[in-house]
């Protein structure tokens, strides 16, 4: 079993949707966890951190429940900028490595 | 934002030579380096931590003799892939947090290797 494990994509989504990946983590070491996105054939770069309060920035939230080893990423109206490929990642502070998930490929369409 | 800088881009090599790929944190110093490999549709696979002024620490599966890792200063990690084989076709990105621990990790542009 992956450690970070996400949806199957593609999701294909018309401008303007709602839209929500989920991801499940199996090491409850884990520590923090984060969104990044990662746009074809670049480096990944970081969307936001995810707190078990949850956080907001502009259309995108993001929730973590520690209890269920589960942290979720909801976009809405989604743009066409949006299309990427999102990438759920645990931090460990031993050793201090990312663990990433397999990506969840986003397209928005017009 | 930190910077990470990754060199070369891209590079097209003949089976059996060897490659080198540069990682260079540029405005702030890196204890530890990161080396991911990522083939095409699926997510960056942890290869190795680089360890400043210490031997690399590689995940399972991974050949030390084949991936040379060194991290010879604290703003520069390099990754050797050995004897290079066609199926080493992967794109390779490093990564790098900074001495004060601060989480988020920066990425190199990543280097697309190519071996005919």
């Amino acid at each position: 079993r992956k450690e970070v494990e996400q949806d199957p994509g593609p999701f294909n989504v018309p401008e303007g949707a709602t839209v929500a990946f989920n991801c499940t983590y199996s090491n409850s070491a884990s520590q923090s966890f984060f969104w990044y996105r990662q746009d074809c054939r670049k480096e990944p770069k970081l969307l936001m951190s995810v707190y078990s309060s949850g956080n907001e920035d502009g259309r995108f939230t993001a929730q973590l429940n520690r209890a269920s080893q589960y942290i979720s990423l909801l976009i809405r109206d989604s743009k066409l900028s949006d299309s990427a490929t999102y990438l759920c990642v645990a931090f460990y502070n031993q050793g201090g490595k990312l663990i990433f998930g397999q990506g969840t490929e986003l397209s928005v369409k017009p | 934002g930190a910077v990470v800088s990754q060199h070369p881009s891209r590079v097209i090599c003949k089976s059996g030579t060897s490659v080198k790929i540069e990682c260079r944190s540029l405005d702030f110093q890196a204890t530890t380096m990161f080396w991911y490999r990522q083939f095409p549709k699926q997510s960056l696979m942890l290869m190795a931590t680089s360890n400043e002024g210490s031997k690399a620490t590689y995940e399972q599966g991974v050949e030390k003799d084949k991936f040379l890792i060194n991290h010879a200063s604290l703003t520069l990690s390099t990754l050797t892939v050995t004897s290079a084989h066609p199926e080493d076709s992967s794109f390779y990105i490093c990564s790098a947090r900074d001495l004060e621990g601060f989480t988020e990790a920066f990425f190199g542009q990543g280097t697309r290797l190519t071996v005919v």
